[in-house]
């Protein structure tokens, strides 16, 4: 069981080239998510999927684009890199909305390692 | 989701409780209050989450308070690996995927 896999773990790209982060979960997770980390800063979230064919935008995503063909896979591209998508990019995922009959929920995310990426 | 105010450095001794407050005065009645932590340039790591009784697991412990405008997490017996950034977030399960919403956080450093 591994868990949320990122890969690469690290890319330098040069402005003008694209790239795709590739992000799988072997948990079978309904819910993934592509966030961003700039120095210093918290988690902006950048698209979020709640199932397989389904899509949708979080706080940052210009410069992004998802899919999410399958359960397991939910790449992020980069179509023409800026030196403003320099960051370190975490995929997450986590189990649908389920309540127990204590009311509480059991739930929480699973992050990958994360991916650095530098735009030059 | 309601917004959340945390200082931003605390430290503590290791082998001491560590207390990390958090403010969410306009908390709803639906919403819940989670932590992650993050050690260095790791992905976040769930802690804990709570609606409005305390909650303890291996982790910590979470105490809300009564009119759950702040809570504060306590990690019993800190040592130098729970040195960390700590998020606290709030947020309701009415729809929308169950986003987390993170702020900066609370850089807790724990020392000898």
């Amino acid at each position: 069981n591994a868990g949320v896999t990122q890969t690469p773990k690290f890319r330098i790209l040069k402005i003008g080239q694209s790239m795709t982060l590739q992000c799988a979960q072997d948990m079978n997770h309904n819910y993934m998510y592509w966030y961003r980390q700039d120095p210093g800063m918290g988690l902006k979230l950048i698209y979020y999927s709640v199932g397989a064919g389904i899509t949708d935008k979080g706080e940052v995503p210009n410069g992004y684009n998802v899919s999410r063909s399958t359960t397991e896979d939910f790449p992020l591209r980069l179509e023409l890199a800026a030196p403003s998508q320099t960051s370190v990019y975490f995929c997450a995922s986590s189990p649908s909305y389920k309540p127990r009959s204590s009311g509480t929920f059991t739930y929480g995310y699973t992050f990958g390692s994360g991916t650095r990426l530098t735009v030059v | 989701d309601a917004k959340t105010t945390q200082p931003p450095s605390m430290d503590c001794a290791e082998g001491r409780a560590a207390n990390l407050p958090c403010n969410h005065s306009t908390i709803s009645g639906n919403e819940y209050v989670y932590w992650y932590r993050q050690i260095h340039s790791q992905g976040p790591q769930y802690i804990i989450h709570g609606l409005k009784n305390n909650e303890t697991n291996e982790m910590a412990s979470l105490i809300i308070t009564e009119d759950r405008k702040s809570s504060t997490l306590i990690l019993p017996h800190a040592t130098l690996r729970d040195t960390a950034v700590y998020y606290c977030i709030v947020r309701s399960f009415t729809g929308g995927g169950n986003k987390l919403t993170f702020g900066t956080g609370t850089q807790l450093k724990v020392e000898l």
